[in-house]
């Protein structure tokens, strides 16, 4: 059975930690893999990876996928309040998104 | 419209009622997503729509679930004789283009409580 599975579940730091989020995935038909930020109702997309060991990155959040491993990691430096939401991590099985159970981050001022 | 719409954002049912539950989609957009998220949970896929046509529905839990998209556009999630195993929020979620590997744009979700 395809699985995503995230961790930690939940997460508190202090304004200006750097945190790294966890995914693994055994899937059988692998497209991509992408990450969501959940305020909220509505995720809202970050990166979609697709080629192993290429950084992708935004401002102080960067995503890395390591096919090797079915897994990626998700990294946000210098964190802020705002940073603070559900971060989901989802692999596209044939058009169709398989999403983990989510990581929830509180950053603290 | 700017973005994904689905009405109504709370749904509050008696056990037993039948709902409906509507997106609109992003002008244009060719594939239609429904997911289910539970309390607590990553959403789950419940169906899926290209242009009018169903294309995979093996996430529906329950013959209970019905989902169309006459039109292309609108669709609508209905629920029969609703449980309390129900409760969760429905997103809905467009993307321009078929196939896989595209970031989709989701609504905001309705919330449906069963009491």
């Amino acid at each position: 059975e395809d699985k995503v599975v995230q961790s930690p579940l939940s997460l508190v730091v202090h304004e200006g930690d750097t945190v790294t989020l966890n995914c693994s995935y055994e899937v059988t038909n692998f497209r991509s893999l992408l990450w969501y930020k959940q305020e909220k109702k509505a995720p809202t997309f970050l990166f979609m990876l697709t080629s192993s060991g290429i950084e992708k990155k935004s401002g102080r959040l960067s995503s890395i996928l390591d096919k090797k491993e079915l897994s990626s990691i998700l990294n946000i430096t210098a964190t802020q309040t705002g940073d603070s939401a559900i971060y989901l991590c989802a692999v596209d099985s044939g058009g169709k998104l398989i999403f983990g159970q989510g990581t929830e981050l509180s950053v603290k001022p | 419209g700017a973005g994904v719409s689905q009405s109504p954002r709370y749904k509050v049912a008696k056990r037993g009622q039948d709902v409906a539950l509507r997106c609109d989609p992003i002008s244009g957009h060719v594939s239609l997503f429904w997911y289910q998220q539970a309390l607590g949970q990553g959403p789950e896929f419940l169906t899926y729509f290209q242009n009018e046509a169903q294309l995979d529905k093996s996430g529906l839990p329950s013959d209970r679930f019905f989902a169309e998209r006459p039109e292309g556009s609108v669709s609508t999630l209905k629920i029969q004789r609703t449980q309390q195993e129900d409760s969760a929020v429905y997103l809905c979620a467009s993307s321009l283009v078929t196939g896989g590997g595209e970031k989709l744009f989701f609504g905001s979700g309705t919330q449906l409580s069963v009491l």
